[in-house]
């Protein structure tokens, strides 16, 4: 069974620009929740996406937002890029939204904004 | 952004030792998770824990729910090379209900020396 594909795994962006990136869950896992990894601030949860619908929402700025799409892939934009957005986005898919279905992650897209 | 108090921050050991680290929270939860992340690649499910009280093994690694539902710890036993990473604890369903959202801790680095 393939794992968490996230695309790309790379990314270099200017100030200002925007991105999007990409993330297909392991077949039938209906959740995907997107985090945030960087040095000073560890892993922190951005959005979490069940039926196409947003259920959760970290503290982010509204620049963060995302979407989910009727097959599960997700998406998650950044609007206005600022240098602290540099980080390792990681997305993460589960069955559903039950406590007995844990997330597995994917290698993440490294996001670097210069 | 909201981090669980794990401890060590880091380990230094030799092949073969056994290894043990925790993580604490103010607040409870009614999921523990335990992840490892080798570099360039996203976190690893371990072991995850669903009842207060509940020990869980997983080949070499034993975790436990703390019975207050506040603290959760990990042991590996007899440590081998291929044991080094980033080891991260994670609490889910700090509110209640169906949440996918995951508080993690601030990660222990294992180094082991052969």
């Amino acid at each position: 069974k393939a794992g968490v594909t996230q695309t790309p795994r790379y990314l270099i962006k200017t100030r200002g620009q925007q991105v999007t990136l990409s993330c297909s869950p392991i077949s039938g896992h209906r959740s995907v929740s997107w985090y945030q990894q960087t040095p000073g601030q560890g892993l922190q949860f951005l959005f979490e996406y069940f039926s196409e619908t947003q259920r959760n929402k970290g503290n982010f700025p509204g620049r963060f937002s995302g979407r989910q799409f009727s097959n599960s892939r997700s998406e998650m934009n950044v609007s206005t890029l600022e240098l602290g957005d540099s980080a390792l986005y990681l997305c993460a898919s589960s069955l559903d939204r039950n406590l007995g279905s844990p997330l597995h992650f994917g290698n993440g897209t490294r996001l670097t904004v210069t | 952004g909201q981090q669980l108090n794990q401890s060590p921050q880091s380990m230094f050991i030799q092949e073969g030792e056994d290894v043990s680290m925790n993580c604490t929270s103010s607040s409870i939860f009614n999921t523990w998770l335990w992840y490892k992340q080798d570099p360039g690649e996203g976190p690893v499910l371990l072991i995850a824990l669903y009842k207060a009280g509940e020990l869980t093994s997983n080949g070499r690694l034993t975790a436990q729910f703390g019975i207050t539902r506040k603290d959760s710890f990990l042991n590996i036993s007899a440590s081998i090379p291929s044991d080094v990473g980033i080891y991260f604890c994670a609490g889910q369903g700090h509110y209640g209900g169906a949440t996918n959202k995951l508080i993690f801790g601030t990660g222990t680095l294992l180094a082991v020396q052969p």
